[in-house]
């Protein structure tokens, strides 16, 4: 039930910039809730990466940034590293629905 | 340190029932809404449950309403779900995931979250 769509995947070079895309709709992101971002690395539990659209847990490395516009949302890597390779996953809540949603998800690949 | 332990996955039968728990630790339980999240082999992250601080409010996605029950015991430090009537697509990893706030209005997000528990659907 992906209510938020993101690009299944992006690529990008050590030290390049990638930004992955969040695209909702005017139940959730348009409708004013927060978009969470997590990381998960192969393998592991997620891990939540941005909070509140843009916020970064303590940890989490200022390379990483979040931004939220409309009915879509952007989290950007500037820097990319080979640690970055992992899923991405955006999330939200839908109030038509109730319920909370997650992003298609997308993976990211160093080149 | 803040901890989730979620158990109880197996494999079972199409139509059989399981219970899953998850054991928290490191934080005051009862003051958080607490989330059940899966995801099946190879594919994205679906949320299944929440429940709120008290119980007061749960909400299921689709998929599994009416065949999936979450409770907690806040003064076991843990929360459960019964799963019946599965299905071969509730093959998943199952992940225990803690709020941080308390209801499950949409405000707040998962930041803690556990290893998860496998749970296959198969004959």
């Amino acid at each position: 039930q992906s209510v938020l769509t993101q690009p299944p995947s992006v690529s990008g070079a050590p030290g390049q910039r990638v930004t992955i895309s969040c695209t909702g709709s005017s139940s959730n992101i348009g409708a004013g809730y927060d978009v969470h971002w997590y990381q998960q690395l192969p393998g592991t539990a997620p891990k939540l990466l941005i909070y509140g659209n843009s916020n970064r847990p303590s940890g989490v490395p200022d390379r990483f940034s979040g931004s939220k516009s409309g009915t879509s949302a952007s989290l950007a890597i500037t820097g990319l590293q080979a640690e970055d390779e992992a899923d991405y996953y955006c999330q939200s809540y839908d109030s038509s629905l109730s319920i909370y949603v997650f992003g298609t998800g997308t993976k990211v690949t160093v080149l | 340190e803040v901890q989730l332990v979620e158990s109880g996955g197996g494999l079972v039968q199409p139509g059989r029932s399981l219970r899953l728990s998850c054991a928290a630790s490191g934080f005051t339980f009862d003051d958080y809404a607490m989330h059940w999240v899966r995801q099946a082999p190879g594919k994205g992250l679906e949320w299944v449950s929440g429940i709120s601080w008290n119980s007061g409010s749960i909400g299921y996605a689709d998929s599994v309403k009416g065949r999936f029950t979450i409770s907690r015991d806040n003064a076991k430090n843990s929360l459960y779900l019964q799963m019946n009537s599965l299905r071969a697509e509730d093959t998943a990893l199952y992940y225990c995931a803690k709020d941080l706030g308390g209801t499950t209005s949409g405000v707040y997000y998962m930041d803690v979250w556990g290893k998860g528990t496998t749970v296959t659907v198969s004959s």
